[in-house]
């Protein structure tokens, strides 16, 4: 069964400082990842996608991708208040089930002030 | 732009009663629809899938039921629910053939009673 794993948390930060949120999953045909942010009681948000190895920077985001080693993770720089929230990591390979994302349970971060 | 639309926010409905969600999207022509449940403190879990007009998959057996009767609309329903449907439920749009994640609507917090 494909997985995708991450660390249930709380993550708790500091305001300014690094957030570090990792994932792996264990589909090796996995071609699109992903990132949610989503706030208590809200639906999820699309903040981040990576395709190849690497680093992908947007912002205060930086996504990073390893797929020899199978793993994910979302760098969030200058950590804000606003940034409390819960982070699902989503893994999609084209080939199975109509490409269908494969969700994390999430890490719930908390930046405090 | 594409917008997704869900309604209602907020259910509560007695066990034994039906139950009829719905979901549109806006903008685009021909998406991926898709039903998630999410339950207190758990990962999201997908429920049905549909690639085109009256097209549904099923990822969980349950007493669930999705209809896609126009090509943006998706409805789940039950006939009869059960405590255990209590959730968040989110519909999600995509496009066919190019991953760009999904993207959800606001959900709708259900409570069955």
């Amino acid at each position: 069964q494909k997985e995708v794993e991450q660390n249930s948390g709380p993550l708790s930060v500091p305001e300014g400082a690094i957030a570090s949120l990792n994932c792996t999953y264990s589909d090796r045909g996995s071609q699109s990842f992903f990132w949610y942010r989503q706030y208590s009681g809200k639906s999820p948000e699309l903040i981040m996608s990576i395709y190849s190895n690497g680093d992908k920077e947007d912002g205060r985001f930086t996504a990073q991708l390893n797929k020899a080693s199978q793993y994910v993770s979302l760098l969030i720089r200058d950590s804000q208040p606003s940034d409390s929230a819960t982070y699902l990591c989503a893994v999609q390979n084209y080939g199975g089930s109509q490409g269908n994302l494969i969700f994390g349970k999430g890490t719930k971060l908390s930046v405090k002030p | 732009s594409q917008t997704i639309h869900q309604w209602p926010a907020t259910l509560v409905q007695p066990v034994g009663s039906p139950l009829s969600l719905e979901c549109t999207v806006e903008g685009t022509s021909n998406p991926n629809l898709y039903w998630y449940r999410q339950a207190a403190g758990r990962g999201l879990q997908l429920l049905f899938y549909s690639v085109g007009i009256g097209q549904i998959s099923s990822e969980v057996p349950q007493n669930l039921s999705a209809s896609r009767p126009q090509d943006r609309q998706f409805i789940l329903s039950s006939k009869k629910l059960l405590l255990s449907d209590s959730g968040f439920y989110l519909c999600a749009w995509s496009r066919v053939g190019i991953t760009y994640g999904y993207t959800f609507g606001s959900g709708t917090r259900l409570t069955v009673v």
